[in-house]
């Protein structure tokens, strides 16, 4: 079965500090990783999508990671600010369409001032 | 460009109703996706239309039923409605262009906040 686990589920961290984010997958064969941003109250925002050549995509101060052979991505908040607070979600397909979009719970983060 | 955007925005049913959400896409998107969101499952994708056609459908029961016009925008039927329908029905646009369309960046709207009593 397919499955995208994010740990952890939810993180409290101070302004201005750096956090990692974990994604594990079981998607087979893997097509693509998405992190996407949730705000309160809001839709999800797409931060960043790699596909199996890539190993690194960059947003701004998110940085995504992705090692196909462990089957893992993070993704990384620098200098971290107030309105990063969200959901971040990663969503994984495979192969043959929308039938294997993977969606993760998701990793609530709080950044406190 | 106008974001997705959805309607209503909140809405109150009692079990055994049907309810009837709408969805806008960005102009010149030609796909649309449905997704429900709860707190324990996260998000489920219901299903997709392109060019007023299904495309690809997940796992929702028969009741979960969707259209498209020609304008792109689509509706998303859920009839005999129970309890557990109560969630956060998101739509999102994108191109649509490739084939498998699962890499298109997708644009999410608001959602619509069902509470089914």
């Amino acid at each position: 079965k397919n499955q995208v686990e994010q740990s952890p589920q939810s993180l409290i961290i101070l302004e201005g500090k750096n956090c990692t984010l974990q994604c594990n997958y079981t998607v087979s064969p893997f097509s693509n990783l998405r992190w996407y941003k949730q705000d309160t109250g809001r839709g999800p925002v797409s931060l960043t999508i790699m596909t199996f050549s890539e190993n690194t995509k960059s947003n701004g101060r998110y940085t995504a990671t992705l090692d196909a052979d462990t089957k893992q991505s993070s993704l990384h908040i620098t200098a971290s600010q107030l309105s990063d607070s969200a959901s971040y979600i990663c969503v994984v397909s495979g192969s043959g369409g929308y039938q294997k979009v993977t969606f993760g719970i998701g990793t609530k983060l709080q950044v406190i001032p | 460009k106008a974001g997705v955007t959805q309607t209503p925005r909140y809405l109150i049913k009692t079990r055994g109703q049907q309810v009837t959400l709408s969805c806008s896409p960005i102009s010149g998107h030609r796909s649309v996706s449905w997704y429900q969101q709860t707190p324990g499952q996260g998000l489920q994708f219901l299903f997709e239309y392109f060019s007023e056609t299904q495309r690809n459908k997940g796992n929702f029961p028969g009741r979960f039923s969707g259209r498209q016009f020609s304008n792109s925008r689509s509706e998303m039927n859920v009839s005999t409605l129970e309890l557990g329908d109560s969630a956060l029905y998101l739509c999102a646009s994108s191109s649509g262009q490739r084939t498998s369309g699962t890499t298109d960046t997708q644009y999410f709207g608001p959602g619509t906040r069902l509470t089914v009593l």
